[in-house]
């Protein structure tokens, strides 16, 4: 199954500000709502970010989503060392019918 | 205290069966569709399957169609996964997710277990 297109890695300094891209098509991000994942090591998944640009209870607002046409992008400023995971988008994906994944970006806060 | 406990998990060999369950706690399981992503060792995400909130809605992934069936069980807050003819390639963390909507129609999982671990191998 295809999946959503990410970086394999991002770094940056703690402090500074960092995004992440995800590229889908029409038949996922396009048409439907992407959400954003934080894995820490040897952790679940947490959701970060849903309904493109909506932050759960309990998420600083450092993170950030935005989509436009077939693309989004995590935002996450004021970078902590306590960042450093792996990143995921996913999307409803309507000729699948099936959710699709980025395949992950490992942050790294130098 | 919202959570999620899979349990189930194992070593197989290949072309076995093995039974996922997931219990729920903490919120109205009725009211949510539940999902099931694995993660093979090292690697991304990728879902599995969804159910809606009353089972009129089931999907999956390509690579379990026909060998995979979820189900769920809301008298007893429980989410299963029944996964037939076993492959190497199945070898993963299994994880369930709560969605939030009741339909299956998205990928906002907003509570996770802590996974159970399936090893497809001989």
């Amino acid at each position: 199954q295809s999946g959503l297109t990410q970086p394999p890695s991002v770094s940056a300094a703690p402090g500074q500000k960092v995004t992440i891209s995800c590229s889908g098509s029409s038949s996922n991000i396009g048409n439907n709502y992407v959400s954003w994942y934080q894995q820490l090591p040897r952790t679940a998944p947490k959701l970060l970010i849903y309904d493109n640009n909506k932050r759960p209870s309990g998420i600083p607002d450092r993170f950030s989503g935005s989509k436009s046409g077939t693309s989004a992008t995590l935002g996450i400023t004021g970078l902590q060392t306590g960042d450093e995971a792996d990143y995921y988008c996913g999307a409803w994906d309507n000729s699948l019918s099936a959710v699709v994944f980025g395949g992950g970006t490992k942050l790294t806060v130098l | 205290e919202v959570q999620l406990v899979e349990s189930g998990g194992g070593l197989v060999q290949p072309g076995r069966s093995l039974r996922l369950s997931c219990a729920a706690s903490g919120f109205t399981f009725h009211d949510y569709a539940m999902h099931w992503v694995r993660q093979a060792p090292g690697k991304g995400l990728e879902w599995v399957s969804g159910i809606s909130w009353n089972s009129g809605s089931i999907g999956y992934a390509d690579s379990v169609k026909g060998r995979f069936t979820t189900s769920r069980e809301n008298a007893k807050n429980s989410l299963y996964l029944q996964m037939n003819s076993l492959r190497v390639e199945d070898t993963a963390l299994y994880y369930c997710g709560r969605g939030r909507a009741v339909t299956i129609f998205g990928s906002n999982f907003d509570i996770w277990g802590q996974g159970t671990m399936v090893t497809v191998s001989s």
